[in-house]
């Protein structure tokens, strides 16, 4: 079956610009997570939806990143006046719902490659 | 929070060659899963090996929960290995989100 799809792969945009990153999840997958990596790093977890709760938050670097996810569907992630410091890769991964004895791996899209200018 | 740490943080290879990566984590842990990231970016996942051996051709994992360490072994290494290795570890409380070591960069010459 189908991955995990992002789009743009690249995206370049002129600093104060906003810019909006989409994610699909694997079919039936109702988590869904972006993370962030910057050049040369690991990853960090920028913000988790699962189902219809309420999304964690938690990992949003500033009031200028947010993000929707519609039902078990699609995520978009925006960032509103962009800044060179937010130039990195934006991954987005997916897992199945948690149930015992169940995995919890989870899948990662290839990645849109964000450069601020 | 829980911290993950990986080593040697660089490793270079002769084609052929055998290594072992390793990956050491602070607090208990309910499972982990390792990746490859290829030079394209793409991360690819190895194992989701919460506790004992897994083995995937000439990749292998083994993880040994009570001690807190896991560790990935690339036999008869292809220039096709190269690129960066992460582990990484789900916090179940916080939905599973995964807290990520900072990586093994493994370079295979031919």
């Amino acid at each position: 079956g189908a991955g995990v799809s992002q789009s743009p792969s690249n995206k370049v945009t002129e600093k104060g610009k906003d810019v909006e990153l989409r994610c699909d999840p694997i079919s039936g997958h109702t988590a869904l997570y972006w993370y962030r990596q910057r050049l040369g790093q690991g990853l960090e977890f920028l913000i988790y939806f699962q189902g219809n709760s309420a999304p964690d938050k938690s990992g949003l670097p500033s009031d200028r990143f947010s993000a929707e996810r519609t039902g078990e569907s699609v995520s978009t992630l925006t960032i509103q006046r962009t800044q060179q410091e937010d130039s990195a890769v934006y991954l987005c991964a997916s897992r199945l719902p948690r149930h015992r004895g169940r995995s919890v791996e989870q899948f990662f899209g290839p990645g849109t490659r964000l450069t601020v200018l | 929070g829980i911290q993950v740490e990986q080593s040697p943080p660089d490793l270079i290879l002769q084609e052929g060659a055998n290594s072992t990566l390793r990956c050491n984590f602070s607090d208990s842990v309910n499972n982990l899963q390792w990746f490859h990231q290829n030079p394209w970016g793409q991360l690819i996942n190895l194992f989701y090996i919460p506790s004992g051996t897994k083995q995937n051709g000439r990749l292998s994992a083994t993880t040994v929960a009570t001690e807190r360490y896991s560790l990935l072994y690339i036999s008869s290494s292809q220039t096709t290995d190269s690129g960066v290795y992460f582990c990484a570890v789900p916090l179940m409380e916080y939905g599973n989100k995964l807290v990520f070591g900072a990586g093994t960069i493994l370079r295979v010459k031919s």
